[in-house]
C-alpha cells in the first residue's frame, strides 16, 4: 500500500508570492491533516478536512488555506509569502478524525519551503 | 490552553545504553497520547499509541508508560542502536475541541558509537 506523498518537496518563493502545496493520502484514508514545523516551534497544527469539509483548524492567519477533494486528495495554499513561512510542511492521512484512539495517523515526507 | 512538554530537549548516549525520554501533559479532556520517531527530512512514525486505561505499551526496543493521575508518560529505548538517532515527539488528543492535537517539541536523541 503506498504511503502518503506530498509534492514538491522542495520550494523556494519570495515575499509576497504565494504557493500551493499538493498531499496524496493513503488509499482509502478520508482525513487529511496539515502541519507546520519549525525548529523552534515544533509541529503546528494548521487544519483537518475530512470527506472534503474542513473539521479543525489551528490558530494560524487567513493567508493559509485548504480544500480536500472528492479522491480525498488535498491542498494547502498559503498567500502573501512572509519570511517567517518557512517551514516543513507535512500532511498526514487517517481513516478516520485525526486523533481517535483507533486511528493512526501517517505522515508524508513534507514539503520544505523556503521563503527569501 | 493544553500543553506538551518534553525532557530533556536532547540527548546523547553510547551505542548499547538505555534511555528514557519524559512527557508531561495538561490536555483536557485526555483521549490518547502517542510517541512518534522522526528521523531527519521525513515524516513522522508512530511508536505507540495509549488511551487513558493503557499504563504500558511495547514496540519492540521501545516501551511507553502512562501515569494518567500524574499526565505523566516515558518513552524507554533498550539496547540503543544507531538507528535510534531521531527527534521523539509526544503527542497528547483531546476528546474534543479546536486544540484536538497538542504536539511536543521533541526531544533529539544522538546514539554514538
Amino acid at each position: 500500500k503506498a504511503g502518503v506523498t506530498q509534492t514538491p518537496r522542495y520550494l523556494i518563493k519570495t515575499r509576497g508570492q504565494q504557493v500551493t502545496l499538493s498531499c496524496s493520502p493513503i488509499s482509502g484514508h478520508r482525513s487529511v491533516s496539515w502541519y507546520q514545523q519549525t525548529p523552534g516551534q515544533g509541529l503546528q497544527f494548521l487544519f483537518e478536512y475530512f470527506s472534503e469539509t474542513q473539521r479543525n483548524k489551528g490558530n494560524f492567519p487567513g493567508r493559509f488555506s485548504g480544500r480536500q477533494f472528492s479522491n480525498s486528495r488535498s491542498e494547502m495554499n498559503v498567500s502573501t509569502l512572509e519570511l517567517g513561512d518557512s517551514a516543513l510542511y507535512l500532511c498526514a492521512s487517517s481513516y478516520g478524525l485525526a486523533g481517535g484512539p483507533q486511528d493512526e495517523q501517517y505522515f508524508g515526507p513534507g514539503t520544505r519551503l523556503t521563503v527569501t | 490552553k493544553n500543553q506538551v512538554e518534553q525532557s530533556p530537549q536532547s540527548l546523547i548516549i553510547l551505542e548499547g545504553k538505555n534511555c528514557t525520554l519524559q512527557c508531561n501533559y495538561t490536555v483536557s479532556p485526555f483521549s490518547n497520547l502517542r510517541w512518534y520517531k522522526q528521523d531527519t527530512g521525513r515524516g513522522p512514525v508512530s511508536l505507540t499509541i495509549m488511551t487513558f486505561s493503557e499504563n504500558t505499551k511495547s514496540n519492540g526496543r521501545y516501551t511507553a508508560t502512562l501515569d494518567a493521575d500524574t499526565k505523566q508518560s516515558s518513552l524507554h529505548i533498550t539496547a540503543s542502536q544507531l538507528s535510534d538517532s531521531a527527534s521523539y515527539i509526544c503527542v497528547v488528543s483531546a476528546d474534543f475541541g479546536n486544540e484536538k492535537l497538542t504536539f511536543g517539541t521533541g526531544t533529539r536523541l544522538t546514539i554514538i558509537p
